[in-house]
């Protein structure tokens, strides 16, 4: 158990510039979660993939925001026409499929738009 | 919809001593679990400590335990023996069993101070 791994730590990008994120959850997990958290709040739920499949997505993904789960291991968050209002901090985190299984959490990305 | 609330922003206890979080939330749910996470900083969020909605009995690991009150919609953390270590944020969280994705939604969180 490697634990969840997102790169990179951290992105500094000009605004209107797009990028992407990655995350490798942990081998045997099929839950995948994205949250973002902004300086001094409460990470929020941004989108959540069962395998490939993209399940839920939060009002927060608005149409800049795009997510994938290729085969169901790996994911990636893209972000198009960044604005500095996407700066935070972007978190990964994946569970097993049991009910009472707890989310890992990776490092995050910090993103900062200038 | 479900909030959860956090209404301490910084807490500070000294070394050795005892100090409680307090957690309140919202729902229309009978059926969910909440969460305790702590977040040190610069590193992972982890799990400290997990309540289901459907067990009475408070939980507990080792110096961390919580006072799970149902009917207040109230989940508040108590640590024992403080350590230097336990400095960090704790967010409450809450999450319904059975449904789709059982996304987990987090207070605003409290920072807590360790004094040696």
């Amino acid at each position: 158990d490697t634990g969840v791994s997102q790169n990179p730590r951290h992105k500094i990008t000009k605004r209107g510039q797009n990028v992407t994120f990655r995350c490798d959850p942990i081998s045997e997990h099929n839950r995948l979660y994205w949250y973002r958290q902004t300086l001094g709040q409460g990470p929020e739920f941004l989108t959540y993939f069962q395998n490939e499949a993209q399940l839920e997505k939060s009002r927060l993904l608005s149409d800049r925001f795009s997510a994938e789960r290729p085969k169901g291991s790996f994911s990636t968050l893209e972000i198009q026409r960044t604005e500095q209002g996407d700066s935070a901090m972007y978190l990964c985190a994946s569970r097993s499929g049991q009910g009472h299984s707890p989310l890992h959490f990776g490092n995050g990305t910090r993103l900062t738009v200038t | 919809a479900q909030t959860v609330t956090q209404s301490q922003p910084e807490m500070s206890v000294q070394e050795a001593e005892t100090v409680t979080l307090s957690c309140t939330y919202d729902t229309s749910e009978s059926d969910y679990y909440l969460f305790w996470y702590k977040q040190p900083p610069s590193r992972q969020m982890i799990l400290v400590i997990r309540q289901e909605a459907y067990k009475q009995q408070n939980a507990t690991e080792n110096r961390f335990s919580v006072n799970f009150q149902k009917a207040a919609k109230s989940f508040s953390l108590k640590i024992s023996d403080s350590q230097l270590g336990d400095a960090a944020m704790y967010f409450c969280a809450y999450r319904i069993r059975f449904v789709s994705g059982n996304m987990l939604t987090f207070g605003g969180g409290t920072r807590l101070m360790v004094k040696p």
